[in-house]
Order: C-alpha cells, then sequence, then structure tokens
C-alpha cells in the first residue's frame, strides 16, 4: 500500500514558538508533494505545494528530500490561528494526480 | 471551496437507503476527484473524471458507488444501499492545469448513515 506516515500530534504549542512537523511517504515514483491544512469539520486548503529545492512563504518553511523520502514543515512565530490539523500529502505517481493523504497532525497554538 | 460548490453539505440516510452527492465546478476545470474522508483519517482517492470521461475508479469502495459527469462539468456520486461505513465526508475537488496537479477541496457533504 502506498502510504504517506505523519506524527499525529497534537503539538500544542505556546504563541510566538517554532514548530516543525514531518511526514515520510513510500512511493518513490511520486512527483508531486503538498501541504494542506485542515480546520475542524472543514475542507481542506492547500498550505504549500513543496519543491524540490525547498520553498519558503511568509513563516513556513516546507524542505523535501527525495533520497529519504521525507518532507517537512516548519512554522515560525506561531499565531493562534495556525491551529488546525496539517495533512502531509503527495501525488501517486501517475498523470492524473491522485492524491495520497497522510493521517494529520494536529496543532494546538496556545495564549 | 475554491471554485467548487458541494450539494447536500449534509446528509442523514437510514441503512439501505440510496443518495446521490452533487459536485459543481465552476466552469472550465477539466479534471474532477471524488475522495472520501472517514473520522480521524486523511481523504482517500475515489475516482477520477477528465471532462466526462470516468478515467479511473479503483477507490469506489464496492459495486454499490457509481459516478458521473455527463456533460463534463456537474458530477454525482451515488451510493446504492447504504451502509453504516458509508459514512463519511465525500469531497470533490478540481484539478489545476499546471504540471504540479495541485487540487482544490469543495466544502464536503457529511453523510451519516443511520
Amino acid at each position: 500500500r502506498k502510504e504517506v506516515e505523519q506524527d499525529p500530534g497534537p503539538f500544542n504549542v505556546p504563541e510566538g514558538a517554532t514548530v516543525a512537523f514531518n511526514c515520510t511517504y513510500s512511493n518513490s515514483a511520486s512527483q508531486s508533494f503538498f501541504w494542506y491544512r485542515q480546520d475542524c469539520r472543514k475542507e481542506p486548503k492547500l498550505l504549500m505545494s513543496v519543491y524540490s529545492s525547498g520553498n519558503e512563504d511568509g513563516r513556513f518553511t516546507a524542505q523535501l528530500n527525495r533520497a529519504s523520502q521525507y518532507i517537512s514543515l516548519l512554522i515560525r512565530d506561531s499565531k493562534l490561528s495556525d491551529s488546525a490539523t496539517y495533512l502531509c500529502v503527495v501525488n501517486d505517481g501517475g498523470s492524473q494526480g491522485n492524491l495520497i493523504f497522510g493521517k494529520g497532525t494536529k496543532l494546538s497554538v496556545k495564549p | 471551496g475554491a471554485g467548487v460548490s458541494q450539494s447536500p453539505r449534509y446528509k442523514v440516510a437510514k441503512r439501505g437507503q440510496d443518495v446521490a452527492l452533487r459536485c459543481d465546478p465552476i466552469s472550465g476545470h477539466v479534471s474532477l476527484f471524488w475522495y472520501q474522508q472517514a473520522l480521524g483519517q486523511g481523504p482517500e482517492f475515489l475516482t477520477y473524471f477528465q471532462n466526462e470521461a470516468q478515467l479511473d475508479k479503483s477507490g469506489l469502495p464496492s459495486d454499490r458507488f457509481f459516478a458521473e459527469r455527463p456533460e463534463g462539468s456537474v458530477s454525482t456520486l451515488k451510493i446504492q444501499r447504504t451502509q453504516q461505513e458509508d459514512s463519511a465526508v465525500y469531497l470533490c475537488a478540481i484539478g489545476t492545469a499546471n504540471s504540479y496537479n495541485e487540487q482544490f477541496f469543495g466544502p464536503g457533504t457529511r453523510l451519516t448513515v443511520l
């Protein structure tokens, strides 16, 4: 089975903290990598695509290690509004782009 | 969701009932996906359409599940003779045309089978 593994958490951090999430994926054919954010009882929303060279978007930094099949997300200066479940997602390597999701890591940012 | 609406948002069905879930993407999106998200799990792929053609239905869990997109826009996911294990959120997603194949999800339909 092609899987994506993540620490389910929860990660409970104070405002302003830096927090890192990691995930591993088993399908070496995967070509596209993403972090999605999902709030309670809402749909997943694309947070960042993850590129081979790593990429940054404001307080969020994503890294990809293809050799180790490992993806990370770093959140700096956490805000209360960052509280959500973060889903690590890869495509299945096929041309259609079917996505394979991890179960998610729950983050709770406290005042 | 970004450019995708789904209806109904909530559906309660008695075991054995048939249900139909609708996905209405903004026009022009070629790729459409259905996913099933059980409680505490990540979404799991069900089926994929390219325009009106259903190119992949490998994720449909049983022959009680059927999807269609006859005019290449609105899609319907039908579940016949619903079972309790069908209780989940059913998510529709549209794919982008870029090489990275990003997907954007509708708000989902939460199905509860009693």
